[in-house]
């Protein structure tokens, strides 16, 4: 099992880029998240999605954030345009939506993350 | 109000110790999940434990163990004989039935292990 990849790794861009984060999740796995992490506001959720459906959006920032999932493999997380306050690590996690109780049906798995810097 | 709260922002423990992490969370919902997750300086965030609302026992794996205290809200970590390897952050998270899939973190705690 490769685990859940992300590409870049590393992003540096200039302020109004277009920005783009993909993630590939386990397979087998049917939610896909999206976190951003910073310093002063720690891990925040941006969107998850259900068998390929946004759930909840209600953490994206604002209309530059949108986020897509095409197929159960593949989603993306675009920023447009970019701002130097988007500056973050940008982890996307995936996992099953199996019961609650059942522990190992719900463990987020998580990827590297994408660390995003905006000049 | 926060859901999750993790008081300590950073501790310091001596190799081999124990030290125990603080979680505190407030949830209505009667069916909900608690997990911890380690992230070291790499950045990787890594599952360590889980603990089911209706679980009668306190989970553990390994070094770890969750001393969950239902009626006071508290799912605070463990970790027995600490290594060099556990300086690390540690965030403690949620998972309410009602709130689907969502998985709502603490603010973490930084741990430096001593040698």
């Amino acid at each position: 099992d490769a685990g859940v990849i992300q590409s870049p790794r590393h992003e540096v861009t200039e302020m109004g880029q277009e920005v783009t984060l993909r993630c590939k999740p386990i397979s087998g796995h049917n939610s896909l998240f999206w976190y951003r992490q910073t310093m002063m506001r720690g891990l925040e959720l941006l969107i998850y999605f259900n068998n390929n459906v946004p759930i909840d959006d209600s953490g994206m920032p604002e209309d530059r954030f949108s986020a897509k999932m095409p197929n159960a493999s593949f989603s993306t997380l675009k920023i447009q345009p970019s701002e130097p306050r988007d500056s973050a690590v940008y982890f996307c996690a995936s996992s099953r939506q199996g019961i609650l109780e059942l522990a190992g049906a719900n463990v987020l798995t998580f990827g590297a993350g994408s660390r995003l810097t905006v000049l | 109000a926060q859901k999750i709260t993790q008081t300590q922002p950073g501790m310091f423990v001596q190799e081999k110790e124990a030290v125990t992490l603080d979680c505190t969370y407030d949830t209505s919902d009667p069916s909900y999940g608690l997990f911890w997750y380690k992230q070291p300086s790499s950045g990787e965030m890594i599952f360590l434990i889980y603990q089911g609302s209706y679980d009668q026992q306190n989970a553990t794996e390994g070094r770890y163990s969750l001393n969950f205290q239902k009626a006071r809200k508290s799912a605070n970590l463990v970790i027995s004989a600490s290594q060099l390897g556990d300086s690390a952050m540690y965030f403690c998270a949620m998972r309410e039935r009602a709130a689907g899939n969502k998985l709502t973190f603490g603010g973490g705690t930084r741990v430096l292990v001593k040698p």
